[in-house]
């Protein structure tokens, strides 16, 4: 069974940092890319980030580029999101999950961490 | 970046019922598009992916239609677990959602 659990979540003051830690298990961790995406409270989704299964590349959103890296840990099958420089339209539920088989959706998601940016 | 225009916002139905659910983008996507169910709560679900294939272990009253900039999903035989959310998502460039329908039983 393939399951995802996010991690790292919480209340942090706006311009803040944060790290978000993904630990997959179920699968070959390793064979696939992984994404980060969120949703703001009683707002719609938002892909954030994609990163390739062995790390040669990495996507972003342009509301999170050059604030937020997503990196992975193989041998820990552990996906990584650190945020720097918070905002308040940061604050959301964020959610990790796999990408399919056939394409660049997501077949798998984690419950979600939140993340709460206020002062 | 392509825009995914999803409708109605809100739905009602019966028990029983059959209820569509429709997204089109704003240029063609070539079948790149997936759908997902999210309960009160609850992480999305992957339901439907490249437009009408089932993903593992969904009921069969969930499927996927449509080509080029017009996409659906139809829910046959609507039942009190499916009230939730449903997005869509392209994944043909980049990748964005559509704005979501909320469904409630009637």
């Amino acid at each position: 069974e393939v399951q995802l659990v996010e991690s790292g979540g919480g209340l942090v003051k706006p311009g803040s940092s944060l790290k978000l830690s993904c630990v997959a298990s179920g699968f070959t961790f390793s064979s696939y890319g992984m994404h980060w995406i969120r949703q703001a409270p009683k707002k719609g989704l938002e892909w954030i980030a994609l990163i390739y299964y062995d790390s040669s590349n990495k996507y972003y959103a342009d509301s999170v580029k050059g604030r937020f890296t997503i990196s992975r840990d193989n041998s820990k099958n552990t996906l990584y999101l650190e945020m720097n420089s918070l905002r308040s339209e940061d604050t959301a539920m964020y959610y990790c999950a796999k990408t399919g088989s056939a394409g660049y959706y997501f077949d798998y998601w984690g419950q979600g961490v939140m993340v709460t940016v206020s002062s | 970046d392509i825009q995914m225009t999803q409708s109605p916002a809100s739905l009602s139905a019966s028990l029983g019922e059959t209820v569509t659910i429709e997204c089109r983008a704003s240029e063609d996507i070539y079948n790149g598009l997936a759908w997902y169910q999210q309960k009160p709560g609850k992480s999305p679900q992957l339901l439907i992916y490249n437009a009408n294939s089932l993903h593992t272990g969904v009921p069969s009253r969930f499927s996927g239609s449509g080509s080029g900039t017009q996409y659906s999903l139809k829910i046959n035989s609507l039942q009190s677990e499916d009230v939730a959310s449903y997005f869509c998502q392209q994944y043909y460039d980049y990748l964005t959602f559509g704005s979501g329908t909320k469904l409630e039983i009637k």
